[in-house]
């Protein structure tokens, strides 16, 4: 079975809008990693929170993570309708079910 | 810097046919994985090798699912005989090595199955 939960597992918002998507996770973890997928560029590598690190920045991307709740945060900010896609937390090599995020002009 | 490479991209099959799925990784990178991901989940790890050797192959259903990494570096996998359920898209990624772990992952373009 995969390692982590999204949630929620739909996401529409207008441009401009915050984006906020969670992942929970079973185990301990070396690190947590944000990746998202379209059909333009298949699958990308976002961001990697490492489990000694409580919040990551990139760009207009934040993430957080608490390993005592087992859970992280991807907060996009001032979105655009480019960053429709589905987002995916990953744990070593095992991914999360996903969160479908719908940016709406 | 090439990506990873992946042929077929789509293919079509009856069940109980077989198939086989190439995959050529970032030049350098130790570390490859096959992923099926079925449409609407997330992708599922089917195995997971670093160099020639496998790490992870728990969820390979080994009745019908096969894969080798010959020399360390291209990958092959195979389904024989292929199901209806077996309809996905098989994802091939590689990692480097940084300190003995693996980390950010490259993903290839994917092979869509049909299994009819």
């Amino acid at each position: 079975s995969q390692q982590g939960e999204e949630d929620p597992q739909a996401l529409s918002i207008q441009e401009g809008e915050n984006a906020t998507m969670n992942c929970s996770y079973k185990t301990s973890i070396n690190n947590l990693q944000w990746y998202r997928q379209n059909s333009g560029r298949g699958l990308v590598h976002l961001i990697l929170i490492r489990s000694n690190e409580r919040e990551k920045h990139s760009g207009r991307l934040r993430v957080t993570l608490d390993t005592s709740k087992k859970s992280s945060s991807l907060l996009i900010t001032a979105s655009r309708a480019a960053d429709t896609a589905s987002y995916f937390c990953a744990t070593e090599a095992y991914f999360g079910t996903g969160t479908s995020l719908t940016v709406i002009p | 810097e090439a990506g990873v490479a992946q042929s077929p991209r789509y293919k079509i099959i009856e069940k109980r046919q077989s198939v086989a799925f190439w995959c050529n990784p970032i030049s350098g990178h130790a570390t490859l994985y096959w992923y099926q991901q079925i449409l609407g989940q997330g992708p599922k790890l089917l195995i997971q090798f670093q160099n020639n050797g496998v790490v992870d192959d728990s969820q390979l259903p080994k009745d019908r699912f096969s894969a080798e990494r010959l020399k360390g570096v291209d990958s092959t996998l195979k389904i024989q005989p292929a199901k209806l359920e077996d309809s996905a898209v098989y994802l091939c990624a590689s990692s480097a090595l940084t300190s003995g772990r693996a980390y950010e992952q490259y993903f290839g373009p994917g092979t869509r199955l049909t299994v009819t």
